[in-house]
């Protein structure tokens, strides 16, 4: 069965550096990825979507490259700040959509 | 723009009754998605309607279904509650579907089952 995995569960990064977030995937072959944002007691927020064919997409502070032969998405935001700290959830696209469980990004002052 | 709404945000239920939560989609959107959010599996595909029309369905059982409106504005509903059924439930507006388009979501509802 499909199967999406974010690298962990918790990540602390100091301010101004840039944090990295895994999203690796087995026994699919999606279309698209997505990359979202979740604040605490809201709904997420669609930050980037990249297509197979892409191998990198880029939005201000954020980058986003998908590897479909390593099965893996990285998501990079440059010079952290605190106001990025949330859970960020990647989703697989193809013939539905999967969501991995999310990685809770805490950027320390 | 509004975005999109749901209500209640919050219930409360006891096992074997049944919950109906209600969402509005963005102005001009079609496709309305539902999702259910719990610590333990993550964010999980419900259904999607559009055009009145379910489209795409996750695997969940058939206690749980749902609806759409000529306005667009859709209804899920769960019978028979289960504690399981516990969770946060989600919904998401977009113009043409979640798959390859920009979805916008609801802050959901809140349901514990008790």
């Amino acid at each position: 069965s499909q199967k999406i995995e974010q690298n962990s569960e918790a990540l602390n990064i100091q301010e101004g550096k840039t944090a990295t977030l895994t999203c690796n995937y087995t026994n699919y072959s999606p279309a698209y990825l997505q990359w979202y944002r979740q604040d605490p007691g809201r709904g997420p927020v669609f930050l980037l979507l990249i297509r197979e064919n892409e191998k990198e997409k880029r939005k201000e502070r954020l980058k986003v490259t998908f590897d479909t032969t390593l099965k893996q998405s990285l998501f990079h935001i440059t010079a952290s700040q605190p106001a990025d700290s949330a859970t960020y959830l990647c989703a697989l696209v193809g013939d539905k959509i999967i969501f991995g469980k999310g990685t809770r990004l805490h950027i320390l002052p | 723009k509004a975005g999109v709404t749901q209500t209640p945000r919050y219930l409360i239920k006891t096992r074997g009754q049944q919950v109906t939560l209600s969402c509005s989609p963005i102005s001009g959107h079609r496709s309305v998605s539902w999702y259910q959010q719990t610590p333990g599996q993550g964010l999980q595909f419900l259904f999607e309607y559009f055009s009145e029309t379910q489209r795409n369905k996750g695997n969940f059982p058939g206690r749980f279904s749902g609806r759409q409106f000529s306005n667009s504005r859709s209804e899920m509903n769960v019978s028979t509650l289960e504690l399981g059924d516990s969770a946060l439930y989600l919904c998401a507006s977009s113009l043409a579907g979640p798959l390859y388009n920009e979805q916008f979501f609801g802050p959901g509802t809140r349901l514990t089952v008790l």
